[in-house]
């Protein structure tokens, strides 16, 4: 069966670092592009950045660009998503995603069940 | 651009049939792909491409497209139907575009 298992949900406190991951299993996880979404409380989706774990390319959203960092490790078929200090406004739900590439289309087919991410004092 | 819109909001009645719609100018270009969210899940997809669906997903659910508007269509709702829904795209440049802010359906 297809599936990404995501790791647990995390408490912080505003400063810490933290790193969550996203790993792979039933595919050729080098073939595929992961995303990483986030959603805020009560909020809708936003994606932050994709990494392609076959060679390691990643991209950023605009949005996100400097405040997280992506990466992937394709001999354990895990993608990460990290936080060098985390604020309280990191509190969301992260969610990773298989996205397939067609050619006018590009779609999110296989998604983790997400990781809870709470910061506070 | 990348900026895709949803009505908040939407309400049909029990075995109704109910149109959710995505407007942005990518959609001109590029399919939109739909995706269920149900309150504390992962979303799911829904409907990609022209019209396809995955395996598993009712054929009630049915997507289609008319110049910058991708609709979701669900014929004959159910209670089980009661969820958000995001439709996303990529962006008129073909890079990764961005989600629709979501509908909330309400099945009465």
């Amino acid at each position: 069966e297809v599936q990404l298992v995501q790791s647990g949900a995390e408490v912080k406190k505003p400063g810490e670092s933290l790193r969550i991951s996203c790993k792979g299993y039933g595919y050729s996880f080098t073939n595929y592009w992961i995303v990483w979404v986030r959603q805020m409380p009560e909020k809708g989706l936003e994606w932050m950045g994709i990494v392609y774990p076959g060679d390691s390319n990643i991209r950023y959203s605009p949005s996100f660009q400097g405040r997280v960092t992506i990466s992937a490790d394709k001999s354990i078929s895990t993608a990460y998503l990290q936080w060098g200090s985390l604020k309280a406004s990191d509190s969301a739900m992260y969610f990773c995603a298989r996205i397939v590439l067609g050619g006018r289309y590009w779609y999110f087919d296989v998604w983790g069940r997400g990781t809870l991410v709470t910061v506070s004092s | 651009s990348s900026e895709l819109t949803q009505d908040p909001a939407v309400s049909v009645a029990l075995r109704q049939t109910v149109r959710i719609t995505c407007q942005g100018d990518s959609l001109g270009t590029f399919y939109a792909s739909w995706y269920q969210q149900k309150a504390g899940q992962a979303p799911v997809l829904l409907i990609y491409g022209r019209n396809n669906r995955p395996s598993g997903i009712p054929d009630r659910f049915s997507g289609s497209t008319s110049g910058n508007t991708a609709s979701l269509t669900i014929t004959g709702a159910q209670a089980e139907d009661e969820a958000d829904y995001y439709c996303y795209s990529r962006d008129s440049s073909g890079n990764m575009g961005a989600f629709g802010g979501g509908t909330k359906l309400t099945v009465l």
